[in-house]
């Protein structure tokens, strides 16, 4: 069965503080992995894709990288604006068009 | 604009009484999903629609059912709502899924609170 995984469930850090966010996979066949910003009461808002390991994207403070197994979501000096619940969720080859979602890690920046 | 749009935003209502909840959007996406999210368990998928002909099961189906009007428009029904339905429920949409043209764009939501 495909699993996805995110961790830690929560993250607290202070402005500045440079941190990792895990999402691991077990599918039979990885089609693209994404990642989701969501607000309070908002609906997911798309940040990366990603479809071969190796692959890297970047977006101003986030950086999402792609390994057979994981992927990381590295958020580099946070500013307080930053903080929200980051969503992974995976396509695989024989799901089509569906996607399935991990639980989320909720992100709090303090100034 | 939006390019999704939920209806309504909020709702309250009580058991056994029938909802619906409305989707349109303006991406012209073929493909269109409804998802609801519980706190802790992320989303999970209820229906999936790929063109106005064709709508399959998700994985949480059982209590739901679907309607897609027109490519614009995918509607979700609970025929007699109850209490464990109580959740964020969320539309999205996505192109074809071709040559990496699948990302899914979601809707602001609706809170659905079953008394």
């Amino acid at each position: 069965e495909d699993q996805v995984t995110q961790s830690p469930e929560a993250l607290r850090l202070q402005e500045g503080e440079s941190s990792s966010l895990n999402c691991s996979y077990t599918v039979s066949g990885l089609r693209g992995l994404f990642w989701y910003r969501q607000d309070p009461g908002k609906g997911p808002e798309f940040l990366f894709t990603l479809y071969s390991a190796g692959e890297e994207k970047e977006k101003e403070r986030l950086k999402a990288t792609l390994t057979k197994k994981e992927s990381f979501l590295h958020i580099t000096a946070p500013k307080p604006e930053d903080s929200a619940t980051y969503l992974c969720a995976v396509r695989t080859t024989d799901s089509w068009g569906k996607f399935q979602f991990g639980a989320g890690t909720q992100v709090v920046v303090t100034p | 604009d939006a390019d999704v749009t939920q209806t309504p935003r909020n709702r309250i209502t009580k058991t056994g009484k029938r909802i619906m909840l409305e989707c349109s959007q303006t991406k012209g996406h073929d493909r269109m999903y409804w998802y609801r999210q519980d706190p802790g368990l992320g989303l999970r998928l209820i229906y999936y629609s790929f063109d106005v002909k064709d709508i399959n099961k998700g994985e949480i189906s059982d209590g739901y059912s679907v309607s897609r009007q027109a490519q614009a428009k995918f509607s979700l029904s609970l025929e007699s709502a109850i209490p464990n339905q109580t959740a964020l429920y969320f539309c999205a949409t996505s192109e074809n899924g071709a040559g990496g043209r699948d990302t899914q764009y979601f809707g602001p939501g609706t809170r659905l609170t079953v008394l």
